[in-house]
């Protein structure tokens, strides 16, 4: 089993829309959790991120963490045309030197 | 405010040629310097980790090098190259032992033919 899997979509809904980009992780040690976009062509810039447990809320952006399911989501309200791009789900790994990252789910968002 | 640079922005080489990729790191001091891969459909794959000159650590075997002459300057390096290194490369780094907190430069777009 992969430590962090992603579903890639491509995932696509219309603007205004909530959107729920998900991972799953194997190692229930892990508690660091992150979220990256990342515009073609471009480095992955960091979202946000939860340690351990809970929901963590920036705007329109919202990430959540199930340790019990080794679960996490970004959910995103009134989705915008500027949203499309790859959203890449990241994990500390356990000695907290690296991330290991999924391979991303790409969004599109049409007007 | 911290800025991280990458060049060259995008590259073409034949197989067997040399590679020189350079990041730089502007605004911090002792950062922990990352290189990572991202080839389509497989994610980013970390290569090599820094945590300080000349202290390199590598993530996978295979036919690259990295090295840290100067506090903010990591390389990737090649003496030849594959097919298989095609991908786009991305310099990282993150301050003391906030590990969590990655900030990736533009990238550079490699092409080996």
């Amino acid at each position: 089993q992969k430590e962090v899997e992603q579903d890639p979509g491509p995932l696509s809904v219309p603007e205004g829309a909530i959107v729920s980009l998900n991972c799953t992780y194997s190692n229930s040690a892990f508690q660091y959790f992150m979220w990256y976009r990342q515009y073609s062509r471009k480095g992955p810039e960091l979202l946000m991120y939860t340690y351990s447990s809970g929901n963590k809320e920036d705007g329109r952006f919202t990430a959540q963490v199930d340790k019990s399911s080794k679960y996490i989501s970004l959910f995103i309200r009134d989705s915008q045309p500027s949203d499309s791009a790859t959203y890449l789900c990241a994990i500390l790994n356990q000695a907290g030197t690296a991330l290991i990252f999924g391979k991303g789910t790409t969004l599109s968002v049409s007007s | 405010s911290q800025t991280i640079h990458q060049w060259p922005a995008t590259l073409v080489q034949p197989v067997g040629s040399p590679l020189s990729l350079e990041c730089t790191v502007e605004g911090t001091s002792n950062p922990n310097l990352y290189w990572y891969r991202q080839a389509a459909g497989r994610g980013l794959q970390l290569l090599f980790y820094s945590v300080g000159i000349g202290q390199i650590s590598s993530e996978v075997p295979q036919n690259l090098s990295a090295s840290r002459p100067q506090d903010r300057q990591f390389i990737l390096s090649s003496k030849k190259l594959l097919l298989s290194d095609s991908g786009f490369y991305l310099c990282a780094w993150t301050r003391g032992t906030a590990y969590n907190e990655q900030f990736f430069g533009p990238g550079t777009r490699l092409t080996v033919l």
